[in-house]
């Protein structure tokens, strides 16, 4: 079945030592985001890619970066992780008729931060 | 920003009743969509109604949206203990070049 797939399902890292989280997908969509979701709160849209245009959000921190190598891959880096990054990132797909229709999105990575 | 509020906030109710929750924006919208999320898990896309669109069925689902009062709201009917997650309406507005804007969600259980 097509899909968006996030690895890993969860994630341990340190205070401060950089880490990649991965999203790819199958649908062959020309669109993909990443998300953030802490704790009982609404998913928080970071960047996204229309094919290999990068958009930033305004409030996005710097410390937050993504590659997209491919048109099946994305990944997110978080160069310097703090206690406040702890959160769920979500991985996201459009398809280029995006006005029209709805997002596929991952499983999602839970992100720990000791 | 965030664009609009959900409400309730959290809902709970027994099997087979009906479920409502709201969500309210703010500026234009070209859809609205609404999605499910089980504790700890991604977001699933169950409807899409757009500007011109008033109500809009999918199975046990029913979405309206009304925008004079800038609102819609989804029906769950007949819930299952398997419908418990939450429910989060997202707005794709006219000046967003097809972002999604989510609100904070509605936290719904069902109990047997």
């Amino acid at each position: 079945d097509a899909m968006v797939i996030q690895n890993p399902r969860y994630q341990v890292t340190q205070f401060g030592k950089p880490v990649t989280l991965s999203c790819s997908q199958t649908l062959n969509h020309n669109v993909m985001y990443w998300y953030q979701q802490k704790s009982s709160q609404a998913p928080k849209l970071l960047f996204h890619y229309y094919d290999k245009d990068f958009n930033n959000e305004a409030d996005t921190p710097d410390n937050f970066q993504s590659r997209r190598p491919n048109t099946s891959f994305c990944f997110l880096d978080i160069r310097s992780p703090g206690l406040g990054d702890a959160a769920m990132y979500l991985c996201a797909t459009s398809g280029y008729d995006r006005m029209r229709g709805g997002y596929t999105f991952g499983s999602g990575t839970r992100l720990t931060v000791v | 920003s965030q664009q609009g509020e959900e409400d309730p906030q959290a809902l709970s109710i027994q099997e087979g009743e009906n479920a409502t929750m709201n969500c309210s924006y703010k500026t234009s919208i070209n859809n609205l969509q609404w999605y499910r999320q089980n504790s700890g898990r991604g977001l699933v896309h169950l409807i899409l109604i757009r500007s011109n669109e008033r109500e809009k069925h999918s199975g046990r689902l029913r979405v309206t949206l009304d925008t004079s009062k800038k609102s819609s709201s989804l029906l769950i009917t007949a819930s299952r203990a398997a419908d418990t997650a939450s429910y989060f309406c997202a707005k794709m507005t006219t000046d967003s070049w097809g972002k999604l804007q989510f609100g904070a969600g509605t936290q719904v259980v069902v109990t047997p």
